[in-house]
């Protein structure tokens, strides 16, 4: 069975950053594509960003310049850095491995929150 | 407003169909045979419902169905149960590698 598991959410001050993990299990992430997705509280998905299986990295403009997406092949992982946090990023966060142009396989979600 | 526009609620009773609308702004039209839907129950992840307008993944049951007509993909659910009540949510390949969801349908069964 095919599984994303995200880590390293929890409580960060306004400015501050966080690392989120999402690690796979159950199949090789190398040549797939896989996204990140947040969804605030009360609120839809939001695509916020995607690394295709060439590596090529892609941003919402809400996150472009202060998150940066990676991956890990050898450790079967991708990474999303956050850097200067504001309220409105808090979120639940997922992972999801992408198929064609859509997201076949979420994670639970890693909760991140942003608060002073 | 979300670039995607979904009815806010849908409602429907037991074996019933019901129909979900995400029409898209007209930049979107290139990218709308790649439209993909999703439901979301409660403190749950979203899971894939359609992708590529009308294709299923395996294990989703052909209740579920997906079509596009110009900037407007639906999402048409037959035979409603209990358990398809939920969030529905459409999302669009916008280009450059880039995504963009709906605001989402509140789906309620009577």
């Amino acid at each position: 069975e095919v599984q994303l598991v995200e880590s390293g959410g929890g409580l960060v001050q306004p400015g501050g950053s966080l690392r989120l993990s999402c690690a796979a299990s159950g199949t090789s992430i190398s040549s797939k594509s896989l996204n990140w997705v947040r969804q605030a509280p009360g609120k839809g998905p939001e695509w916020i960003s995607h690394i295709s299986d060439g590596s090529a990295i892609s941003y919402a403009d809400s996150v472009k310049g202060r998150f940066t997406a990676s991956r890990d092949n050898a450790r079967n992982s991708i990474h999303l850095y956050m850097h200067s946090l504001r309220d409105e990023d808090t979120a639940v966060y997922y992972c999801a491995r992408g198929i064609d142009y859509g997201m076949d396989v979420w994670g639970q979600g890693t909760t991140v929150t942003v608060s002073s | 407003q979300s670039a995607l526009t979904q009815p806010r609620s849908v409602s429907g009773s037991p074996g019933q169909s019901v129909t979900i609308s995400c029409t898209g702004r007209s930049s979107y039209v290139d990218f709308f045979n790649r439209v993909s839907w999703y439901q979301q129950h409660p403190g749950k992840a979203p899971k894939v419902l359609i992708y590529n307008v009308s294709e299923r993944p395996s294990g989703v049951p052909d209740r579920f169905s997906g079509s596009q007509s110009g900037s407007t993909a639906s999402l048409t659910i037959s035979g409603l149960q209990a358990e398809d009540e939920g969030d529905y949510y459409c999302c669009s390949y916008a280009g450059s590698y880039t995504w963009v969801f709906g605001g989402g349908t509140k789906l309620t069964v009577l």
